[in-house]
Parts: C-alpha cells; structure tokens; sequence
C-alpha cells in the first residue's frame, strides 16, 4: 500500500529566502508524482507534475525533482514571497490501477 | 476555461437525511475521482472512475456512501444517512488517462448536524 509522507508540516521563513519542501513515498511503482497548491478555502491547484522517467521539472520559480528509486521529491521554491503562503501537497499516481494518493501537506508562511 | 464543476458548494443538514454531491468533470477527461479532506485526515480516496467505469470504491464507507457516473459529464457521490463524521469537503478531480495530470473543483463542504 502507497504511503506519502511529507515534511515539514509547517514552515515559516521570512520574504525571500530560498526554501525545500520534501515528499517521500514508499513503494516506487509510480506513473507521475504532482505537486499542488492549496489556499484556506480553495481547490488544490497543479503546480508541477513529473512523469515517472523524469528527473524534475520546473516552472517560474518553483523546480520539483524526483528520484523513484529512492522514493523521494522535493519542491524548491525560489525567492519566496508573501503570495506563496498556502499548503503544499505532494500525490503519487500509482502504476496499474492508476490510484492518487496524497502526503499531509507542508503549510507554508512567508513573513514581508 | 475548462474547469471542473461541483455543487453545491455547501450544503448544511441534519444527521439522518440523504445528501447528493455531483461533479462536473472537463469536457473529454475520462478519469473522476473523489476525495474528501479534513483537518485530521487529510486528504482520503473515496473513489474512482475510468471511462465512467468505477474501479475503486474501497476508501468508502460502503453502506452509506455510493458514487456514480451517469454519463461523462456527471458524476455523482450520495450518503445516506448521513451522520455527523461525515463533515469534510468533498472533492472532484478529472484527467487523462495518459498524462496523468489531476485538475480539482473548488469542493463540496458539507455539514452534518
């Protein structure tokens, strides 16, 4: 059975500072793994997504990396701002059957 | 702005009565899914389709929540009764089968008194 695991469950740093939000999953028979945003109230958000043969990908100021063997990603956040406050959550899409499968999240505060 | 479609978007009633969440998937997604979060649990599968076929249900309560899809602009989940722990937002999440990507409704919060 997947598992999902993220850490931390909660960061605060101050108005841009460089930050890692770590992911890890136990079984790597994975398809994709996806990094979403949630803001209090809303829908999660798709941030980046990694096909199972990829190594990372990147978008504006976020870069997500994956490595399957060791059952890990991590979400890099560049010069982070007041407007990336919100949760993170890390899911993992199984081979086969295709489930989705989601970590706790990381809830993030980003001090002006 | 394709978008996926969930009503209603809060629904309060008192425990016992019967409560229809639906979803209206992205046009041409052949994968729904529906989850439901809550401060303790996170986020839980509750269930999912594939070309409106249900291929897993087992994160379902199974003798009070049912989901369905009619056709494939509409899914539906249905509790009955319902009862208090079934306070949460409920989720709906299409895709595609090929780049896997999830694309989630604003949620269904519900409230059993």
């Amino acid at each position: 059975k997947q598992e999902v695991t993220q850490i931390p469950a909660a960061l605060s740093v101050p108005e841009g500072e460089n930050l890692v939000l770590n992911c890890s999953f136990t079984d790597s028979a994975i398809y994709n793994l996806q990094w979403f945003r949630q803001d209090p109230g809303k829908g999660l958000t798709s941030l980046l997504l990694i096909q199972s043969s990829q190594r990372e990908q990147t978008s504006g100021r976020l870069n997500a990396s994956l490595d399957k063997s060791s059952g890990r990603s991590t979400l890099y956040i560049a010069a982070s701002q007041p407007g990336d406050s919100a949760t993170y959550l890390c899911a993992v899409t199984n081979t086969g059957g295709f489930k989705t499968i989601f970590g706790a999240g990381t809830r993030l505060f980003v001090k002006a | 702005d394709a978008r996926v479609t969930q009503t209603p978007r809060h629904k309060v009633t008192e425990m016992g009565q019967e409560v229809t969440m639906r979803c209206q998937p992205i046009l041409g997604h052949n994968t729904v899914f529906w989850y439901r979060q809550t401060m303790m649990q996170g986020l839980e599968l509750l269930a999912y389709f594939r070309n409106r076929a249900p291929l897993d249900d087992s994160g379902m309560p199974k003798d009070r929540f049912s989901a369905e899809m009619p056709d494939a602009t509409l899914a539906t989940l249905k509790i009955q009764p319902s009862e208090p722990r079934d306070s949460a937002v409920y989720f709906c999440a299409s895709g595609l089968r090929v780049s896997g990507e999830l694309f989630f409704g604003e949620g269904s919060r519900l409230t059993v008194l």
